[in-house]
């Protein structure tokens, strides 16, 4: 049971390149989510998904895409990366928005952007 | 959403109790009081939440004050394992203006643990 894992754990760019970042579960989890966070701040939310097909803007969605084609996996896209997106993104999975779930975060991804 | 407040920073000496105070001052009757703590380079982790009634579970003690507006995660016995930032969040509904189930990250405490 690996339960949140993330891919790739570093990754640089220059701006304008394009990337795309992986997150996986294993837990049969309806919920997941993509986070950043930058230093010396707690973590903010970029854009999350309530099951298999849909998705949902957070608080910092601007200059990312997402997408939820199978349940166990979530997809961060950077269309034209730009050095403010340098940052660490953390994905994390829940079972639902009962008020009770915890969420389970991945290890986390470190992007830099030049 | 509902805000909490929490000290930038604390420091502990290993295998003493700590007390890490959260005030939710705003806290609605059916809001959840949610900890989760980030050890140094890895993502955040859950470690203990609770509605009225204090909680134990075998990471930490939560001690919730009987207004709610206030509450205290408890450690024990310190281990320099420890050592990370606790945050304190609390989780409201969406029929209360709260959101889909994502948590709302502030700063949290920085907890130093001495050996």
């Amino acid at each position: 049971n690996a339960g949140v894992t993330q891919t790739p754990k570093f990754r640089v760019l220059k701006t304008g390149q394009s990337m795309t970042l992986l997150c996986a579960q294993d837990m049969n989890h309806e919920y997941m989510y993509w986070y950043r966070q930058d230093p010396g701040m707690g973590l903010r939310l970029i854009h999350y998904s309530v099951g298999e097909g849909t998705t949902a803007k957070g608080e910092v969605p601007d200059g990312y895409n997402v997408s939820r084609l199978k349940k166990q996996n979530f997809l961060l896209g950077l269309e034209s990366a730009a050095p403010s997106q340098t940052s660490v993104y953390f994905c994390a999975s829940g079972r639902g928005s009962d008020l009770r779930d915890t969420q389970y975060f991945g290890p986390g991804t470190r992007l830099t952007v030049l | 959403d509902a805000k909490t407040t929490q000290p930038n920073s604390m420091e502990s000496n290993e295998e003493e109790p700590v007390h890490l105070p959260c005030n939710h001052s705003t806290i609605s009757g059916t809001d959840y009081i949610h900890w989760y703590r980030q050890l140094p380079s890895q993502g955040p982790e859950y470690v203990i939440h609770g509605l009225t009634s204090n909680v134990n579970n075998r990471m930490a003690s939560l001690a919730i004050a009987e207004d709610r507006k206030s509450s205290t995660l408890i450690l024990h016995r310190a281990t320099l394992r420890d050592a990370a930032v606790y945050y304190c969040i609390l989780r409201r509904g969406v029929n209360y203006g709260g959101s889909q189930g994502n948590l709302i990250f502030g700063k949290g405490t920085k907890l130093s643990v001495k050996p």
